[in-house]
């Protein structure tokens, strides 16, 4: 199993770009999230699915866009990049939801200037 | 909304020393999980333990522990004979629906 993959790596955007980061697993949870981590400010939930179809918003959902058309995938998507956005994105996954371990990617690291 | 504190922003002990984290949390559920995760440097992120809310024996994972106090909403991790491959970020978590975690400690293990 490959697990949580993320990609890419690593990415620089200018102000007012739009990109997707993608995540995918192959575990079959049904449960997939994404945060950003900044310094002094640890993980914070930006969207979560609870499932194919179904997507809630987090903590800091301003400036993201995600759909669940999948099981295994469940992108993110920043519609006008904005510097407060540069951080380091992280998507995790599990099998019974926020009461379960969460799987984590490998994380993007953006940059927008 | 929960929320998830954690009053120490970094620590260092000496090797094979015990040390303890602090996490306190504010909900109004009554059925949840608490954890502890690790990011070395790395930046992978760990899991370290795990506690149910409605079980009142604290978890333990060889070396780690934890100090469960339902009623005062703290939930502490306790690193017993530290080593330095200890040396991370440590992030306590809520969960239910979905999980919050708090802005993490930074732990030195010297050596």
């Amino acid at each position: 199993n490959a697990g949580v993959t993320q990609t890419p790596k690593f990415q620089v955007l200018k102000t007012g770009q739009s990109m997707t980061l993608q995540c995918a697993q192959d575990m079959n949870h049904e449960y997939m999230s994404w945060y950003r981590q900044d310094p002094g400010m640890g993980l914070r939930l930006i969207h979560y699915s609870v499932g194919a179809g179904i997507t809630d918003q987090g903590e800091v959902p301003n400036g993201y866009n995600v759909s669940r058309s999948t099981t295994e995938d469940f992108p993110l998507r920043l519609l006008s990049a904005a510097p407060s956005q540069t951080s380091v994105y992280f998507c995790a996954s599990s099998y019974t939801g926020g009461v379960g371990e969460q799987y984590f990617g490998p994380g993007t690291r953006l940059t927008v200037t | 909304a929960q929320t998830v504190t954690q009053s120490q922003p970094e620590m260092s002990v000496q090797e094979a020393e015990t040390v303890t984290l602090s996490c306190t949390y504010d909900t109004s559920e009554n059925n949840y999980y608490l954890f502890w995760y690790k990011q070395p440097p790395s930046r992978q992120m760990i899991l370290v333990i795990r506690q149910e809310a409605y079980k009142q024996q604290n978890a333990t994972e060889n070396r780690f522990s934890v100090n469960f106090q339902k009623a005062a909403k703290s939930f502490s991790l306790k690193i017993s004979d530290s080593q330095l491959g200890d040396t991370a970020m440590y992030f306590c978590a809520f969960g239910d629906d979905k999980i919050i975690f708090g802005k993490g400690t930074r732990l030195h293990i010297l050596p």
